[in-house]
């Protein structure tokens, strides 16, 4: 039993470059969340989803988007990255208010 | 606009110590809270909750406290151990949103580094 893995660990991009962020979960939990946690700023959520084929814009969804195309995945994309994207980023799921979370994915773009 | 917040960026307690982490939140649709706690390089793991019909849950070393009319909740760690130093986060939810957009969300504060000195 993993619980939420991420993939990749660690990135650097240029600006303009894109990417995409892999999160799994084993729970068979329903929820599932992307939040990106910067300096002073905590946990912010940028998408979050509320079953497969469902997305929904959280706090700071600008610059990002979501699929959720198999209840175990839950992907985020970076279509054209900035250096204000540079943060670190977390999945997250739940099967109701507990949330699990990833070990995270330390994004740089420079 | 936050909705949870804690105001104390940082927390210093000697070893043995009680340590007093406090948050607090504007919305009064939340009626579950949460505390998590982060280790650096690592993601946040659950720590302890307590639902709005209770005033205190206690698990071990880690009790909350909920006082509804003041919306505000305290962790307190005691005895505090140099393990504990880490970064917390208080978080909220409402737990009657329904299917939909605001069921299992949580609102989270920016958090408090504790630090447990010998």
């Amino acid at each position: 039993n993993a619980g939420v893995t991420q993939t990749p660990k660690f990135r650097v991009l240029k600006t303009g470059q894109s990417m995409t962020l892999l999160c799994a979960q084993d729970m068979n939990h329903e929820y599932m969340y992307w939040y990106r946690q910067d300096p002073g700023m905590g946990l912010r959520l940028i998408h979050y989803s509320v079953g497969e084929g469902t997305t929904a814009k959280g706090e700071v969804p600008d610059g990002y988007n979501v699929s959720r195309l198999k209840k175990q995945n839950f992907l985020l994309g970076l279509e054209s990255a900035a250096p204000s994207q540079t943060s670190v980023y977390f999945c997250a799921s739940s099967s109701r208010y507990e949330q699990y979370f990833g070990p995270g994915t330390r994004l740089t773009v420079t | 606009d936050q909705q949870v917040k804690q105001n104390s960026p940082s927390l210093s307690v000697q070893e043995g110590r009680i340590s007093i982490l406090n948050c607090d939140y504007t919305n009064s649709m939340f009626d579950y809270f949460l505390w998590y706690k982060k280790y650096p390089a690592e993601g946040p793991t659950f720590l302890i909750s307590i639902s709005s019909i209770k005033d205190k849950n206690e698990d071990g070393r880690f009790t909350v406290f909920l006082n509804k009319s003041a919306k505000h909740l305290s962790l307190h760690i005691v005895p505090s151990q140099p393990g504990d130093s880490a970064v917390y986060f208080c978080a909220a939810s409402a737990i009657a949103g329904g299917r939909g957009s605001t069921l299992g969300r949580l609102y989270f504060g920016r958090g408090t580094q504790l630090t447990v000195w010998p």
